[in-house]
């Protein structure tokens, strides 16, 4: 159980264009999802914290309308890189955190395998 | 930035040598958890610790955790080629109502020889 999707895997898109990530609770309803961003051989940077049915909370230095994410249901959060960028391929990886909040004070949280983004 | 810092960045060692890895972090937390990554591939969940909690095993882990240093270390016993990966703890600021928020430390790079 507790598994988690991101389509797609992998993608290449031209400068300029917009690419829509979707991350999916197969098994579970999450009432948060968050977004992260990681770059070759280094960690994961958190980019926002995703809410069904509530607007999206980004952390510092992260461009809310470049970032685009939207959770329409507890299973679907979608994130879209608008006008894309060389400088935007990275490794984007979801994760989510099944509803009924936390179990024993502690917040369980499941990981998608990562979306592969290259702009040309 | 409340990230964690990891150290080693990078370590090499034979089969069956054991591997230590070390994370400090800046505030207080609920738990921190410990991640493995394959090369290009998702995150691996190996343990939770919880912040009353100074010491954890599963199988092969060891996981402990100072609150007063703001240190935790994993520990790898007996260690194979398939160890090789990268670790990451990451350290949960739970908030109200909205699932724990992990702010994940730089990683330190294994590589389990054979």
């Amino acid at each position: 159980g507790a598994v988690v999707s991101q389509h797609p895997s992998r993608v290449i898109c031209k400068s300029g264009t917009s690419v829509k990530i979707e991350c999916r609770s197969l098994d579970f309803q999450a009432t948060t999802m968050f977004w992260y961003r990681q770059f070759p051989k280094k960690s994961l940077m958190l980019m926002a914290t995703s809410n069904e049915g509530s607007k999206a909370t980004y952390e510092q230095g992260v461009e809310k309308d470049k970032f685009l994410i939207n959770h329409a249901s507890l299973t679907l959060s979608t994130l879209t890189v608008t006008s894309a960028h060389p400088e935007d391929s990275s490794f984007y990886i979801c994760s989510a955190s099944p509803s009924g909040g936390a179990v024993g004070g502690n917040y369980e949280q499941y990981f998608g395998p990562g979306t592969r983004l290259t702009v040309t | 930035s409340q990230q964690g810092e990891e150290d080693p960045q990078a370590l090499s060692i034979q089969e069956g040598e054991n591997a230590t890895m070390n994370c400090s972090y800046k505030t207080s937390i609920n738990n921190l958890q410990w991640y493995r990554q394959n090369s290009g591939r998702g995150l691996v969940h190996l343990i939770l610790i919880r912040s009353n909690e100074r010491e954890k095993h599963s199988g092969r882990l060891r996981v402990t955790l100072d609150t007063s240093k703001k240190s935790s270390s994993l520990l790898i016993t007996a260690s194979r080629a398939a160890d090789t990966a990268s670790y990451f703890c990451a350290t949960d600021l739970m908030i109200y109502n909205q699932g724990g928020k992990l702010i994940f430390g730089q990683g330190t790079e294994l590589s389990v020889k054979p």
